[in-house]
């Protein structure tokens, strides 16, 4: 079965830096990009970016290009998601996302709930 | 890159047909045909259920169809159920090689 696990619920101050994990297990880590997607809470789905973790390439939105790192360590099958100064505006949940065979997503992971506060 | 229009909510009666619209620009939903759909029940994380515009992930039910007409993708359910209540958000590739959803569109049966 094709999974992606998660890492679990954040809570942090603001300025702290934070990184989240996404696990990938039962297909080809290292040949299917990974996304991350965006849910404030309340609101809708934001694309934010995606990775090939067989080279690192990745792409970002432009509305979060510069303010989140997206990585990979094959070695683990993992991709993560990172921030260096948390605003109270990142607090939301956090999803990543497989691209299968085309431009779509399956599956998805559980969800990390970030919540930034002071 | 904005997100794709969708109606902020929708609703019918147990057994009509409802379809959510999901209206982009000829730069995503009008020059691929790399729309997909997702349903989400609250607290739970996103399902694929079409992808490629019309087709369905196996598992799926036949109940629910897409369609594309220039820069506007449509998800239909037929025959609505009690289960179908949910938020579906729309979903297309762009030429700047990135993703774009929709704002989602809540659906209530009523």
């Amino acid at each position: 079965e094709v999974q992606l696990v998660q890492s679990g619920a954040e809570v942090n101050k603001p300025g702290e830096s934070l990184k989240i994990s996404c696990k990938g297990s039962g297909y080809s880590f290292n040949t299917h990009w990974i996304g991350w997607v965006r849910q404030m809470p309340g609101k809708g789905l934001e694309w934010m970016g995606i990775i090939y973790p067989g080279d690192s390439d990745t792409r970002y939105s432009p509305s979060f290009q510069g303010q989140v790192t997206i990585s990979a360590d094959k070695s683990i099958s993992t991709t993560f998601l990172q921030w260096n100064s948390l605003k109270a505006s990142d607090s939301a949940m956090y999803y990543c996302v497989r691209q299968d065979r085309g431009n779509w997503f399956d599956p998805w992971g559980q969800g990390t709930l970030v919540t930034v506060s002071s | 890159q904005s997100a794709l229009t969708q109606p902020a909510s929708v609703s019918g009666s147990p057994g009509q047909s409802i379809t959510i619209s999901c209206t982009g620009t000829s730069s995503d939903v009008g020059v691929y045909n790399d729309v997909s759909w997702y349903q989400q029940h609250p607290g739970k994380a996103p399902k694929l259920i079409i992808y490629d515009v019309r087709n369905r992930p196996s598992g799926v039910s036949d109940r629910f169809s897409g369609s594309k007409s220039g820069n506007t993708a449509s998800l239909t359910i037929s025959g609505l159920q009690a289960e179908d209540e949910a938020d579906y958000y729309c979903s297309s590739y762009t030429t700047s090689s990135t993703w774009v959803f929709g704002g989602g569109t809540k659906v209530t049966v009523l």
